[in-house]
């Protein structure tokens, strides 16, 4: 079955860049949207249609694409970017159904 | 401001059924979609399925089809989750979440635990 894989954990320190990726079995026949969750809350959008970003999300949080692979790039990474990142797009069945990957621990060092 | 108000903490014994309200505020609820997204304890987000509050067209997860029934009250703007012949597996987080299109999930709501326990 298709999936979006996604590494188990990344580590940065303060200040570093993170990159965490995301990679489809084929290219998704939607956009990709990245989602951030932090202990005990609700996930938040922090990237959609591949590269945007939301309002009020800071400008440290981009996305871009390359082939079969999307990446969320987290520049100058704060204590307070520790959380859960989950890709999310469809399953390529064309049955309007959403598929996200397994998640990312994001940990600060 | 855009806000999805969820219905409390349930608990029910295998093989009941369990419905779970998502009333929305700060929007014109028929213009968006509604998505059912869940998460067992300690695990990833797993997609249940979606309505579109318009005409109450509807989309499930494969592996939940069958369990699970999604509806809508335009009256009230509120969205329901209802799933059925549950397990101990069911026990989750239920979120319900605010969709422009079919693929992207842009407003959360606060999530409802769902416990199954004889």
């Amino acid at each position: 079955s298709y999936e979006l894989t996604q590494p188990p954990s990344v580590s940065v320190s303060p200040g570093q860049t993170a990159k965490i990726t995301c990679s489809a079995d084929a290219l998704p026949k939607q956009y990709v949207n990245w989602y951030q969750q932090k202990p005990g809350q609700a996930p938040v959008l922090v990237i959609h249609k591949d590269i945007e970003r939301p309002s009020g999300i800071p400008e440290r949080f981009s996305g871009s694409t390359s082939g079969t692979t999307v990446t969320l790039t987290i520049s100058a990474v704060q204590a307070e970017d520790e959380a859960d990142y989950y890709c999310q797009s469809d399953d390529n069945s064309g049955s309007y159904h959403v598929l996200f990957g397994g998640g990312t621990k994001l940990t600060v060092l | 401001q855009e806000q999805l108000v969820q219905s409390g903490a349930a608990v029910k014994k295998p093989g009941a059924s369990v419905k779970v309200s998502c009333k929305a505020s700060g929007y014109t609820f028929t213009s968006f979609f509604i998505h059912w997204v869940r998460q067992a304890p300690g695990q990833g987000l797993e997609w249940v399925g979606i309505i579109n509050p318009a005409g109450g067209s509807t989309s499930y997860a494969q592996k939940l089809q069958g369990r699970v029934t999604m509806t809508r009250d335009t009256s009230t703007s509120t969205a329901y989750m209802e799933l059925g012949s549950l397990t101990s597996d069911d026990t989750a987080i239920y979120y319900c979440a605010r969709g422009p299109d079919q693929y992207e999930l842009d407003y959360w709501g606060q999530g409802t635990l769902v416990t199954v326990s004889s």
